[in-house]
């Protein structure tokens, strides 16, 4: 069975802080893992990730995957109250219709 | 844009009661994806089709159903509702690497 691990679950700062999230997952045929941005409504799409080592960024967002290790980050530098969220990630299979396995979540809560 | 829509946002219905979530999308993708997102377990998923006519369980299957007579429309169906299926419903199509939401069910089940 596959499975995705998420931590922190919830992390408080304060804007202009730099936040670091973490996912570890056990994906069989792994194929990609991908971050989600969720407001009190459906998940965005932020990332995906397919080879190690590199970077995607956009903005202050910035995800990185490490395929030997079994893990991905998700950093936000400068954050603002418009980031709190919960950020989702999720891995993928590569023979699987598009069916994800979603860790548990991370609260983001950022005071001004 | 994909648009993937949900017909209701929020619904109350009773234990024992036969529950319909409908979902549609608009851009011809053959996989749609069920999930229900509960506090600190995440998005799991209950069924997916990928094709019409065609479903697969997914990780939480019991006590749902699900129908997919037309390419646009996934159906989940709640066969006779019960408390600890109060949740927030996630309806999602999937195409080139990428899954699209619906804004979500918030079902509660009295």
């Amino acid at each position: 069975e596959d499975k995705v691990v998420q931590s922190p679950l919830s992390l408080v700062v304060h804007e202009g802080d730099t936040v670091t999230l973490n996912c570890s997952y056990e994906v069989t045929n792994f194929r990609s893992l991908l971050w989600y941005k969720q407001e009190k409504k459906a998940p965005t799409f932020l990332f995906m990730l397919t080879s190690s080592g590199i970077e995607k960024k956009s903005g202050r967002l910035s995800s990185i995957l490490d395929k030997k290790e079994l893990f991905s980050i998700l950093n936000i530098t400068a954050t603002q109250t418009g980031d709190s969220a919960v950020y989702l990630c999720a891995g993928r299979r590569g023979t699987s219709y598009g069916k994800l396995t979603f860790g548990q979540g991370t609260i983001l809560t950022v005071h001004p | 844009d994909v648009k993937v829509t949900q017909s209701s946002r929020y619904l109350v219905k009773r234990t024992g009661e036969k529950v319909f979530l409908e979902c549609v999308q608009d851009m011809d993708h053959e996989n749609m994806f069920w999930y229900r997102q509960d506090p600190g377990l995440g998005l799991r998923l209950i069924y997916f089709s990928y094709d019409v006519k065609m479903k697969e369980k997914g990780d939480i299957p019991e006590g749902y159903s699900v129908s997919r007579e037309k390419k646009e429309r996934f159906s989940l169906i709640l066969e006779s509702a019960s408390t600890n299926q109060t949740s927030m419903y996630l309806c999602a199509s999937y195409l080139h690497n990428e899954q699209f939401f619906g804004p979500g069910t918030r079902l509660t089940v009295l």
